[in-house]
């Protein structure tokens, strides 16, 4: 199976601040096929269901503020909130969908200072 | 727009059959992937398998003795069915759909349902 490890595991921030979480897989997402990245990142706010973030390491999904990015390649990606806002605080999870089983980085708690 | 209901028991006993349907509301049911995601008590998520249309399924190879997985195409609806539950299968356990025409991720997900395995 492929492992993605998140750091931080906590990740406190300040409003207005910068913010960044990494996700490094164990095996490179590239798919040799069609050139996609397999990579996508989602974000569980407090008492709801996850919801998508970004898809295939860079495409924000319909919705999502524009101060959310995903980059990276191969093996080593990186979500980063420009500037973070109250309202941004959840578990964030990297998943990769290159083969089965599709597997979910551990997460990274993102909370206010 | 398409919305997920779910539904199931929420307490089982070990031994028993865990039992969740999805239902699908707009969009088009055909042009989706039909996915189950689970995630225990203060854990991570874990992706338990998915469907399509055709009933065509992929699992995750840890569960795959237990599991059936199965679509309803004239009710819109897909289910979830996980034979001798034990406490470790307690969690929150999600339907998700995705859009394999546009391979945009996962999207929607429902509103989860907890099911708790115990004596």
């Amino acid at each position: 199976d492929i492992v993605l490890t998140q750091t931080p595991l906590s990740l406190p921030v300040t409003p207005g601040e910068p913010a960044s979480i990494s996700c490094r897989s164990s095996q490179s997402l590239l798919a040799s096929d069609d050139g996609h990245t397999y990579l996508d990142w989602y974000v569980q706010k407090p008492g709801q269901s996850p919801q998508l973030l970004i898809y295939t390491l860079s495409d924000r999904a319909s919705g999502v503020p524009d101060r959310f990015s995903g980059s990276g390649s191969g093996t080593d990606f990186t979500l980063k909130i420009s500037t973070v806002e109250a309202e941004d605080v959840g578990v964030y999870y990297c998943m990769q969908r290159l083969e089965f089983p599709l597997t979910f980085g551990g997460g990274t708690k993102v909370e206010i200072k | 727009q398409v919305h997920l209901q779910q539904w199931g028991a929420g307490l089982l006993k070990p031994s028993e059959t865990l039992s969740l349907t999805c239902a699908v509301y707009g969009g088009s049911f055909s042009e989706y992937y039909w996915i189950w995601i689970r995630q225990a008590p203060g854990k991570g998520l874990e992706w338990i398998g998915e469907i399509n249309h055709n009933g065509s399924t992929n699992y995750q190879p840890s569960l795959k003795s237990r599991l059936t997985m199965s679509v309803d195409t004239s009710k819109r609806q897909f289910s979830l069915r996980l034979r001798s539950v034990t406490a470790a299968d307690t969690a929150v356990y999600y339907c998700v759909g995705w859009r394999a025409v546009a391979d945009m991720g996962f999207d929607p997900w429902g509103q989860g349902t907890l099911v708790t395995v115990s004596s």
